[in-house]
């Protein structure tokens, strides 16, 4: 039963331009929703979160929405840089524990 | 310089044997975690320690041990009991519930 979904496995993105990265939820009772940049071989890096009682959080380039009713987050980063190809989880904090999306594969194209 | 160290990066080991992951924290951590990925299914919970003594089983916990003698060390013993332990393993630490994970590089584990 997979509670955080990232539909989208890869996503390209040419250089500059916007990249929107999506995640769905199921749980209910989920209430603290962060974001997660991983490179290979290496541990995840936090982004950026977002508490359930916001509906957007912004942090330099990166953005993050919350759509309570839909159970769906997004990351928008602009402009998208080379340095942002890797792999982005989202995760739900909920019944003191943290929840992880499978990951999508940002590939941004010079 | 604070952060998690996780040795070795790559371990090796034979079907059948233990093996135990090590996981150090100099950031003053209370709670502790330890993950598991596998391709195509993100990060998964195996176990996870809120403070020293006391540890609570995640989704995966099966064929896996853990301890928490020290508040700055949490180790992972794959047992072998646990089916498919080939995978990388990645340890975190936070202050709190709601407080952002920060990970190791994690271990990758390969038992043939």
């Amino acid at each position: 039963d997979q509670q955080v979904k990232q539909n989208s496995p890869s996503l390209s993105v040419q250089e500059g331009r916007i990249s929107i990265l999506n995640c769905d939820y199921t749980n209910s009772m989920f209430d603290y929703f962060l974001w997660y940049k991983k490179y290979p071989a290496e541990g995840p890096t936090f982004l950026i979160s977002i508490s359930s009682i916001k509906d957007k959080n912004e942090d330099g380039r990166f953005t993050v929405f919350l759509n309570k009713s839909a159970k769906h987050l997004s990351l928008h980063i602009v402009p998208s840089q080379p340095g942002d190809s890797a792999v982005y989880f989202c995760a739900a904090f909920g019944n003191e524990k943290l929840t992880f999306g499978t990951g999508t594969r940002l590939t941004i194209i010079p | 310089d604070g952060g998690i160290t996780q040795s070795p990066k790559y371990l090796f080991r034979k079907e059948g044997q233990n093996v135990t992951l090590s996981c150090e924290q100099n950031l003053n951590h209370d709670a502790m975690y330890w993950y598991r990925q596998d391709p195509g299914q993100g990060l998964r919970l195996i176990y996870y320690s809120q403070i020293v003594n006391d540890f609570q089983k995640g989704d995966i916990a099966e064929g896996y041990s853990v301890s928490r003698e020290k508040k700055e060390s949490f180790p992972l013993t794959v047992t072998s009991a646990q089916k498919n332990p080939t995978a990388f393993y990645l340890c975190a630490s936070s202050w709190d519930r709601q407080k952002p994970l920060h990970f190791g590089n994690g271990t990758r584990l390969t038992v043939t």
